[in-house]
């Protein structure tokens, strides 16, 4: 079973539409994080969660929100789709600082590829 | 303001040859770096990382060397393998533990 799961993996909706998103992992991680990617921009931070009580915004936040349900559920909201929010959205954990090490590695769900039309 | 930088789209090197794909940063604040490899349809896997007090890791055909003086790090995959043909991202580090991400390169490994 795949450790980061995002449903659906596609979707198409129409402009002004609320949708959701969503992020499970089994990983244990604390921290998880919501990505888009678009052709020429490559991975850009949308929201980030240190833990259940920690909710970040990252770069490109605007029309989006989430909610942080558990430490295992990570969702992305998106209140009123537009086109421009067309492209492929990545959910991702890392377990953060272990011992004292710095652990940065980020561990990638599947995507969601989302149409806004 | 792209803080990290992969200037070449795309790469095609032909099997069992080097394949040396660059980035540059222009934060020198980063202090840990990783490269990820994309398959079509699936998510960016993690392939090799390295700190800010090194130049050099190896792991097996994978060596990622950096160059803190010139902001510039570079992967190289040697051999080269048909599998190997994917987009690798580079990421750096910044505060708090957030990962930049480059624009990424698309390596083709031809026979």
């Amino acid at each position: 079973d795949a450790d980061v799961t995002q449903t659906p993996r596609n979707r198409i909706t129409k402009t002004g539409k609320r949708i959701m998103l969503e992020c499970s992992q089994t990983k244990g991680h604390d921290r998880m994080y919501w990505y888009r990617q678009d052709p020429g921009l490559g991975l850009r931070l949308i929201y980030y969660s240190f833990d259940v009580k920690d909710i970040n915004k990252g770069e490109i936040s605007d029309g989006y929100s989430v909610s942080r349900q558990a430490q295992a559920k990570f969702s992305l909201s998106l209140e009123s789709a537009i086109p421009n929010q067309t492209a492929l959205y990545f959910c991702a954990t890392s377990p953060g600082p272990r011992d004292g090490r710095k652990l940065y590695e980020q561990y990638f769900g599947p995507g969601t590829r989302l149409t806004v039309t | 303001d792209q803080q990290v930088k992969q200037n070449s789209p795309s790469l095609s090197v032909q099997e069992g040859r080097i394949s040396i794909l660059n980035c540059d940063y222009t934060n020198s604040m980063f202090d840990y770096f990783l490269w990820y490899k994309k398959y079509p349809a699936e998510g960016p896997t993690f392939l090799i990382s390295i700190s800010s007090i090194k130049d050099k890791n190896e792991d097996g055909r994978f060596t990622v060397f950096l160059n803190k003086s010139a902001k510039h790090l570079s992967l190289h995959i040697v051999p080269s393998q048909p599998g190997d043909s994917a987009v690798y991202f580079c990421a750096a580090s910044g505060y708090p533990d957030k990962l930049i991400f480059g624009t990424g390169t698309r390596l083709q490994v031809f026979p």
